[in-house]
């Protein structure tokens, strides 16, 4: 029971910017937008989230749009180690319950 | 490194066995969450502890039970496996019930 809707695959090239878009049109006032990658089949890996703000960290950018009903994830510059499961999730502000969609697998290319 | 530990790393055991798995939360974290991921489900939601207080539950079957300690550490009881147990689970915690989590690299349970 995601709350928001991603493109299952994308492909990107080494040292272009990865932009990931995701849907969830039916965000309330008291949800974040969170992302999180994970690799192979690692432990997923927190990368950031936002409320209504753009926000940006050492390893990416979250643009969130002025309704709050989509976001994207930029990776600034792509290397072949952010190849991954990039998941968007909208959660409450109250408490971490997050749930999972498919989310979208990037691959980089050389 | 999250700072998340989970043992063991794998786990191999055979159909109506009991398991437990454990987890350490980074230092300071007040709540651990349980999720499971196998191939056909993706990762579902299991079970949070806030100190040591059960807070939210999610898809946890009724075989599955799990507990936060005083020291702040949980463990996962999975009983009476079944082959569609297998699977990666994963421990992640929080330094609040509402901050961003930091997930464990999982243990791996293949039930035979």
């Amino acid at each position: 029971d995601a709350k928001t809707t991603q493109p299952p695959s994308m492909d990107c090239a080494e040292g272009r910017a990865a932009n990931l878009p995701c849907n969830h049109s039916t965000i309330s006032g008291n949800e974040y937008v969170y992302w999180y990658r994970q690799i192979h089949s690692q432990g997923p890996q927190y990368i950031i989230h936002g409320l209504k703000n753009n926000e940006t960290n050492e390893m990416a950018s979250l643009i969130i749009t002025e309704d709050r009903k989509s976001s994207t994830l930029i990776l600034p510059h792509a290397t072949l180690r952010d190849t991954a499961v990039y998941y968007c999730i909208v959660r409450p502000f109250s408490n971490n319950d997050m749930r999972f969609g498919a989310g979208t697998r990037l691959t980089v290319k050389p | 490194d999250s700072g998340v530990t989970q043992t063991p790393k794998h786990l191999i055991t055979a159909t109506g066995q009991r398991v437990t798995l454990r987890c350490s939360p980074r230092s300071g974290d007040l709540s651990v969450y349980w999720y499971q991921q196998s191939l056909d489900q993706g990762l579902q939601f299991l079970i949070q502890y806030y100190n040591g207080e059960e807070r939210a539950k999610g898809n946890i079957l009724e075989r599955f039970s799990a507990q936060q300690f005083p020291d702040l550490h949980s463990e996962l009881n999975l009983s009476s496996l079944e082959l569609g147990d297998s699977a990666l689970y994963f421990c992640a915690s929080s330094a609040r019930q509402n901050t961003e989590a930091f997930f464990g690299q999982g243990t791996r349970l293949t039930v035979v």
